[in-house]
């Protein structure tokens, strides 16, 4: 079974500048989420799609962070325009349980440095 | 707000010995744990949960404590080798509640394994 995919690995950009990633999950699962780590800190949860659908944005700086996913598969997350707090590493999970707390399948994210 | 701590950043340990790995979590509404194991440039990886129902859990080397009273759990690793070395999240979650399937990370423990 392929785990979960994303693109790029690393992307270096300049303050204000725009980027975007991609992620593609396990086939099959249903929910969908992007999470931020910045250095020496867990995992944040940013946005968690069930199917094309958003259940959790809470926590997503909406005037410059969007993401969508398009067919309930492949999810893109893009930042417009980065500000140099914005670097860290942008990890996208995968799981079939739904909205039952069960495990997540991460990739191995994207590092993001602004400059 | 750090609803889940883990407040060693760092543990050594010998080959063979014992590793213990501690976590705390201020929300009771949390019912459902995990941990993660992270190696560098790599996405976290699922290495055991525990359901609130339970004070315990084991798979192979690895055994979860859950002690609810004092909202604390911990990650026995035994006997301990050199590629546990890595860093070790621990996470929560509810099942209930607007917060459904989210996890919640602690800062990660990085485990050093030395022969």
């Amino acid at each position: 079974e392929a785990g979960v995919a994303q693109s790029p690995r690393y992307k270096i950009i300049e303050k204000r500048q725009s980027v975007a990633f991609w992620c593609n999950p396990i086939s099959g699962h249903a929910t969908l989420y992007w999470y931020q780590q910045i250095l020496g800190q867990g995992p944040k949860l940013l946005i968690q799609f069930q199917n094309n659908g958003v259940v959790d944005d809470s926590q997503l700086p909406k005037d410059r962070f969007s993401a969508e996913r398009l067919k309930g598969v492949d999810s893109t997350l893009k930042i417009q325009p980065a500000k140099l707090e914005d670097s860290a590493v942008y990890l996208c999970a995968s799981s079939s349980a739904g909205m039952s707390g069960n495990e997540q399948f991460f990739g191995p994210g994207t590092r993001l440095t602004v400059l | 707000d750090q609803q889940v701590k883990q407040n060693s950043p760092s543990l050594s340990v010998q080959e063979g010995r014992i590793s213990i790995l501690n976590c705390d979590y201020t929300n009771s509404m949390f019912d459902y744990f995990l941990w993660y194991k992270k190696y560098p440039a790599e996405g976290p990886t699922f290495l055991i949960s525990i359901s609130s129902i339970k004070d315990k859990n084991e798979d192979g080397r690895f055994t979860v404590f859950l002690n609810k009273s004092a909202k604390h759990l911990s990650l026995h690793i035994v006997p301990s080798q050199p590629g546990d070395s890595a860093v070790y999240f621990c996470a929560a979650s509810s099942r209930r509640g607007s917060t459904l399937g989210r996890l919640y990370f602690g800062r990660g423990t990085q485990l050093t394994v030395w022969p």
